[in-house]
């Protein structure tokens, strides 16, 4: 009865391979993300999507590529992997139907519920 | 650049005393905060929120304050157990939608 569950929970790969992590919540939420937790712990939000539209992309670079095929999916594609995407990375989902603008209508709207995280260490 | 800040990377404290974390941010515009929980090898679990509208939030043995005029926020844990020790981020929001900005976590340890 997982709330926000990723998969692999550790993943082990040689620089320039593709890899994906999966993410899936049950909570019936609107919007998902991923955040990139980096060695210094700072927790930094890459992608958000509501509705499987993509609706917050920062400077993250293009190897990496969000794909929601529902609403209760958000995968992330990597290519070419370097060493410096080692990191912990974390799906996170809240209610909130927010389309990009203008504030939540609530609290419990914004209120980002987190999935266990992916270790990713690049060789 | 970061715009939430929590200076203190750990805290130690002896159980039954109180648990105070801090945070600081450097945007005018947040008004909504929050407060996560971590536990190693976990995701970040939402403790305890404040709005701008209000200084001070309480539930159970955690209680939020915040002061806009200092763009300060505090976590107050009374009385702290083992059981609270974890790593403590605290978010803010701007109110433009669901993004939010975290501090590096504060790493608190209740002594029996």
């Amino acid at each position: 009865d997982t709330a926000v569950s990723q998969t692999p929970k550790y993943l082990v790969t040689q620089m320039g391979n593709d890899k994906s992590i999966k993410c899936e919540q049950n909570l019936g939420h609107d919007t998902m993300y991923w955040y990139k937790q980096d060695s210094k712990k700072f927790l930094k939000i890459m992608f958000s999507y509501n509705n499987k539209e993509l609706i917050i992309n920062e400077t993250v670079p293009n190897r990496f590529s969000p794909k929601s095929p529902d609403k209760a999916h958000l995968n992330l594609h990597i290519n070419s992997l370097e060493l410096g995407d080692s990191a912990v990375y974390f799906c996170a989902s809240s209610q909130g139907a927010w389309a990009g603008q203008g504030a939540p209508t609530s609290s419990v709207e914004e209120t980002q519920y987190f999935g266990p995280g992916t270790r990713l260490l690049v060789l | 650049d970061q715009q939430v800040k929590q200076n203190s990377p750990s805290l130690s404290v002896q159980e039954g005393r109180i648990s105070i974390l801090n945070c600081d941010y450097t945007n005018s515009m947040f008004d909504y905060f929050l407060w996560y929980k971590k536990y190693p090898a976990e995701g970040p679990t939402f403790l305890i929120s404040i709005s701008s509208i209000k200084d001070k939030n309480e539930d159970g043995r955690f209680t939020v304050f915040l002061n806009k005029s200092a763009k300060h926020l505090s976590l107050h844990i009374v009385p702290s157990q083992p059981g609270d020790s974890a790593v403590y981020f605290c978010a803010a929001s701007a109110g433009t939608g669901n993004q939010f900005y975290f501090g590096t976590g504060t790493s608190l340890t209740v002594i029996p």
